[in-house]
């Protein structure tokens, strides 16, 4: 079975500081996905990262793929009160059903 | 833009009771899936559907069952409601191939079950 570990669940910080959400796995996946969520809304794709050692920006935003493709990590420069919300990671179900694994997901609060 | 809808976004029901939720996408995907998510849990497939009447289940599927006659809806029961059924469900779709597996999601219904 495989599963992703997220950490840490809760984080709370002041606007301005930076963090990082770790996605951690003992099962390689094909790709793994960024989702955040805001309150009463569904997830939404951030980004895919396919490649071992892969590295993508989206503004703020930088996410890794490990070497190995087993885990991820997201960090936020400079956090802002709009990046608020919950940050789910989600691997590619090895079977190529199109299922995802999720990790249980971080919430990050930025106070101003 | 891909549109996922569920029928409600809050419902109240009370233990015993059949519930439908319903979700409708329209933008022609094969896979559907219905997750439940609870805080600190993440969120946890209960059955998806690659096509029309062809359902699995995922890896929570006791006490629920699913629905999916046409391809752009794909239905949850839960045939006799419980409390530990209240829950945040989520409906989503995508089409294999394209996108990387991207999932679409519906915005959720919050069942709440007395």
């Amino acid at each position: 079975t495989q599963l992703l570990e997220q950490s840490p669940q809760f984080l709370s910080i002041q606007e301005g500081e930076n963090l990082t959400v770790y996605c951690n796995s003992s099962s390689v996946f094909s790709s793994l996905q960024w989702y955040r969520q805001e309150p009463g809304e569904g997830p939404v794709l951030l980004v895919t990262v396919v490649t071992g050692g892969e590295v993508k920006k989206l503004k703020r935003l930088t996410f890794q793929f490990g070497d190995a493709r087993k885990d991820s990590s997201l960090h936020i420069t400079a956090a802002q009160p709009g990046d608020t919300g919950l940050y789910l990671c989600a691997g590619v179900d090895s079977s190529n059903t199109g299922k995802l694994i999720f990790g249980q997901g971080t919430t990050l609060q930025v106070k101003p | 833009d891909v549109k996922v809808t569920q029928s409600s976004r809050y419902l109240v029901k009370r233990t015993g009771e059949k519930v439908f939720l319903e979700c409708v996408q329209d933008m022609d995907h094969e896979n559907m899936f219905w997750y439940r998510q609870d805080p600190g849990l993440g969120l946890r497939l209960i059955y998806f559907s690659y096509d029309v009447k062809m359902k699995e289940k995922g890896d929570i599927p006791e006490g629920y069952s699913v629905s999916r006659e046409k391809k752009e809806r794909f239905s949850l029961i839960l045939e006799s409601a419980s409390t530990n059924q209240t829950s945040m469900y989520l409906c989503a779709s995508s089409s294999p191939g394209t996108d990387t597996d991207t999932q679409y999601f519906g915005p959720g219904t919050r069942l709440t079950v007395l």
